[in-house]
């Protein structure tokens, strides 16, 4: 069964600091991972997405990747109270001839950033 | 483009009623994906199609689920009859395989149904 763990928080920040989010993944053939944003009673946001091991800047955002550890991590820098919601770590599983599959996504970590 | 668009945004229904979700995915996007969201089991993948083709349909909880894409630019979800326990947010999604190295997912806005 291949999974994706995230934990569920809250996680509580102050405005302007850094919050860091974990995740775990079990299948090693994984290659593509996606870090999504969900406002609550919305629908999932794309924020970020890496495929090589090491560190994918993008403003505010930073997503690490470790193949080795099967360990994908969000830090999200001068976080904003606009921040606060639910962040759904994603990972691809390779389909058929190597094309696209599907995600699978952790149940989410709930950031909540205090001003 | 005008994004995934689903409808309706809100269905209430009674127990044993037959439910329709619809879905049209962004133009030029060859995979369509169903998925439930609910806060117990998070999001959970029901079915998945390339090219109107169904590929995956382990995720359909039981016969009482069944999807279709008859073309490129729509698909529905259908649950006959219905249980409360179907009550969850049913997301749809689309992608293309050959994007721009971002191979993520574009969602709709969701059908929250209640099953009463």
């Amino acid at each position: 069964q291949k999974e994706v763990e995230q934990n569920s928080g809250p996680l509580s920040v102050p405005e302007g600091a850094i919050a860091s989010l974990n995740c775990t993944y079990s299948d090693r053939v994984s290659q593509s991972f996606f870090w999504y944003r969900q406002y609550s009673g919305k629908s999932p946001e794309l924020i970020m997405s890496i495929y090589s091991n090491g560190d994918k800047e993008d403003g505010r955002f930073t997503a690490q990747l470790n193949k080795a550890s099967q360990y994908v991590s969000l830090l999200i820098r001068d976080s904003q109270p606009s921040d606060s919601a639910t962040y759904l770590c994603a990972v691809n599983m390779v389909g058929y001839g190597g094309s696209q599959g599907n995600l699978i996504f952790g149940k989410g970590t709930k950031l909540s950033v205090k001003p | 483009d005008a994004g995934v668009i689903q409808s309706p945004r809100h269905e209430v229904t009674e127990m044993g009623q037959e439910v329709t979700l619809r879905c049209k995915p962004i133009s030029g996007h060859d995979y369509l994906f169903w998925y439930r969201q609910t806060m117990m089991r998070g999001l959970e993948l029901l079915i998945y199609f390339n090219n109107n083709v169904p590929i995956d349909d382990s995720g359909m909880p039981e016969d009482r689920f069944s999807a279709k894409m008859p073309n490129a630019s729509f698909s529905t979800l259908k649950i006959q009859p219905s249980e409360p326990r179907d009550s969850a947010v049913y997301f749809c999604a689309s992608s293309s395989d050959y994007g721009t190295g971002n191979y993520g997912y574009t969602f709709g806005s969701g059908t929250r149904l209640t099953v009463v």
